[in-house]
């Protein structure tokens, strides 16, 4: 099953935050986000463990919050490169250890 | 190191044909999947593989066979093109000891199914 993204869309001026929720109805396992270009392949971003930990790439970090199944990307004070469309993938407990879902994605958009 | 390396990078298909897409990866990376990209549906899980001779489904697998023979190449079959099946396709590796971590994705392989 797809976890559910949200906002599907935001949109920043340079310096500003945002925060994107990825959210999954069953238990999850891990917590993979990834950044995709118009027209290039998906860039692995960070991979959460389910035990709550934090990671953070540049001025991009993450939560993960297994009891809530969980998790959220946030966007500090937000670079024109941070531009393009933010998945998360999940892998649950209960599923195939190989098997990993993305949600729809979100688009970001960031203007100068 | 080339990476993940699919093709072609663009294929137009008629209703009722066949076809492969190839993808291979030269990391030695157990893990490799497939993935089809639409527009507001994200990236769905196609089929995937765990290593040289096992493969299991995804989230959309009807349509589509796969075959994992040896650890660098993981091909895509469409048996039977339909429109529906007209999309973005990307194949992606992963090193694995315990399930798929960074993934690295080809470039992608845009398919139209007239």
């Amino acid at each position: 099953q797809q976890p559910v993204q949200s906002p599907q869309a935001v949109i920043l001026r340079e310096g500003e935050d945002a925060v994107i929720n990825c959210s999954s109805s069953k238990a999850l396992y891990s917590v993979h986000w990834y950044r995709q270009k118009h027209g290039e392949a998906p860039v692995f971003l960070m991979i959460l463990l389910k035990g709550g930990e934090q990671k953070g790439h540049e001025k991009i970090s993450a939560s993960f919050n297994e009891k809530k199944q969980q998790s959220s990307l946030y966007l500090t004070a937000s670079q024109l490169s941070y531009s393009g469309t933010y998945f998360c993938g999940t892998r649950m407990t209960t599923d195939s250890w190989g098997k990993l879902q993305f949600g729809a994605g979100t688009q970001v958009v960031v203007t100068p | 190191n080339a990476g993940v390396t699919q093709t072609p990078k663009f294929q137009v298909l008629k209703t009722g044909q066949s076809m492969t897409l190839q993808c291979a990866q030269d990391m030695n990376h157990e893990y490799m999947s497939w993935y089809r990209q639409d527009p507001g549906m994200g990236l769905r899980l196609i089929h995937y593989s765990v290593g040289a001779g096992i493969t299991d489904q995804g989230e959309v697998p009807n349509g589509y066979n796969v075959s994992r023979s040896t650890t660098e190449d993981f091909p895509l079959r469409l048996l039977s093109a339909a429109p529906s099946q007209t999309s973005v396709y990307f194949c992606a590796s992963s090193y694995s000891s315990a399930g798929p971590g960074e993934l690295f994705f080809g470039e992608g392989s845009r398919l139209t199914v007239l």
